[in-house]
């Protein structure tokens, strides 16, 4: 069974603070991939990075980093120095067919100026 | 190409009435997706098509759900007898066949009253 696990509903922070949003996986393939998703007020899902499954190496992509960690089925994201913009929902996925994304229930951020 | 464009953005109907909504994919997608998405809940998988066939549905696609895409380009997904338990958030993704990541679009906000 494919399942996703967001455990922060909600998490506020101050502008320039710097915030992690937690995701844990479960799935029995050995070939996945992992998704982020933001999820602004507007509606439509804006994809922000994929992981497969065998590529454990950490990514930066500007102020957001990405942990993945197979041996704790995580996949983590962290916003260094928030800002107002990105307040959103943010979701994990995975799916190893490319094609049936699981969704977690999702992270509302909200940056506070 | 403007990414994916889902027609109405929302709609209020009467319990009981039938909906249809409109998905316009990337032109060059061949493979189309729905999603419905509750209140607080992350978007849970429907169904997609390859080109014009219906290759996978979920469960949550009952009888009252029905979904085309007659050509391999727009899609709709037509509900009949709405009942309150419909009332979500329909979305729309897109991608080429070769790609993991989904292009999204904002989504049809279905309301049942």
């Amino acid at each position: 069974a494919q399942k996703v696990t967001q455990a922060q509903t909600e998490i506020s922070v101050v502008e320039k603070e710097d915030v992690t949003l937690d995701c844990v996986y479960e799935t029995r393939d050995t070939t996945y991939y992992l998704f982020w998703y933001k999820q602004p007020p507007s509606g439509e899902l804006v994809f922000l990075i994929r992981r497969n499954s065998f590529d454990e190496q950490n990514e930066i992509s500007g102020r957001y980093s990405w942990n993945f960690q197979k041996s704790t089925s995580s996949f983590n994201f962290t916003i260094t120095a928030s800002q107002v913009v990105d307040s959103a929902v943010y979701f994990c996925a995975l799916t190893y067919t490319g094609n049936q994304f699981y969704f977690g229930t999702g992270t509302s951020l909200t940056v506070i100026p | 190409d403007t990414g994916v464009s889902q027609n109405p953005r929302h709609k209020i109907t009467k319990r009981g009435q039938n909906v249809t909504f409109r998905c316009d994919p990337i032109s060059e997608h061949n493979r189309l997706y729905w999603y419905r998405q509750t209140l607080g809940q992350g978007p849970e998988f429907l169904t997609y098509f390859q080109n014009e066939a219906q290759l996978e549905k979920s469960r949550l696609l009952s009888d009252r759900f029905s979904a085309e895409r007659p050509k391999g380009s727009f899609s709709t997904l037509e509900i009949q007898r709405t009942e309150q338990g419909d009332s979500a958030m329909y979305l729309c993704a897109s991608k080429d066949g070769m790609d993991y990541g989904y292009t999204f679009g904002s989504g049809t906000r279905l309301t049942v009253v």
